[in-house]
């Protein structure tokens, strides 16, 4: 079974540090590449970034950019999300997913196909 | 970025009936649309890619049409596990954007 499976909630103080991991099985995790999406309480959804686990490339929405780090581990088929400092407003549910590419009219259609069950992160003093 | 606009931001319908949802981009997108369906406590589960084409393993009462800047996501026979947020998310650019959700409640 393809799945992406996600590390565990967590409860931190702002301006401490986290890494929440996101761990990719059934399939060969360095073909595809691997995306975060943000949803805030009550919120929509934010696409964060993505990472190519087989050279490790990124691309960070501007927003994101300097704010958190994705990184992977190849070796290990897991994909990371991390912050040096949380900041107090910082709560909110952190999904990874699989970015794959369909073969459409004018090239690629690009989707998120395989989602982890998410990992929610509390902020609070 | 992209805006991608959804409307309703909610509806309610009974089951067996037809729901439309809209999501309008900010500029054109070509085919470069997908939809997702999110559950309360669950991830989202992509229903529809390239505008038109469902997912491997979607009921075929989910359809979706549209291109440019309109796009269109239709459910037939509506059925309780229907019950959801759905989002459009545009692929077009790098930065991918969703729309704002319309939750569709089973009367």
């Amino acid at each position: 079974e393809v799945q992406l499976v996600q590390s565990g909630a967590e409860v931190k103080k702002p301006g401490e540090s986290l890494k929440i991991s996101c761990k990719g099985s059934g399939y060969n995790f360095t073909n595809y590449w691997i995306g975060w999406v943000r949803q805030m309480p009550g919120k929509g959804l934010e696409w964060m970034g993505i990472i190519n686990p087989g050279d490790s490339v990124t691309t960070y929405r501007p927003s994101f950019q300097g704010q958190v780090t994705i990184s992977a581990d190849k070796s290990i088929n897991t994909a990371y999300l991390q912050w040096s400092r949380l900041n107090a407003s910082g709560t909110a549910l952190f999904y990874c997913a699989r970015h794959v590419n369909f073969p459409c009219i004018g090239g690629s259609c690009d989707a998120f196909d395989i989602w982890g069950q998410g990992t929610l992160v509390t902020v609070s003093s | 970025d992209i805006q991608m606009t959804q409307s309703p931001s909610s509806l309610s319908a009974s089951v067996g009936g037809r729901v439309t949802i809209t999501c309008r981009a900010s500029q054109g997108i070509s085919t470069y649309l997908n939809w997702y369906q999110q559950k309360p406590g669950k991830a989202p589960k992509l229903l529809i890619y390239a505008a038109s084409s469902l997912q491997s393993g979607v009921p075929s009462r989910f359809s979706g049409s549209g291109s440019g800047k309109d796009f269109t996501l239709t459910i037939t026979s509506l059925q309780p596990e229907d019950s959801a947020t759905y989002y459009c998310q545009q692929s077009y650019s790098i930065f991918w954007t969703f729309g704002q959700g319309t939750k569709v409640e089973i009367k």
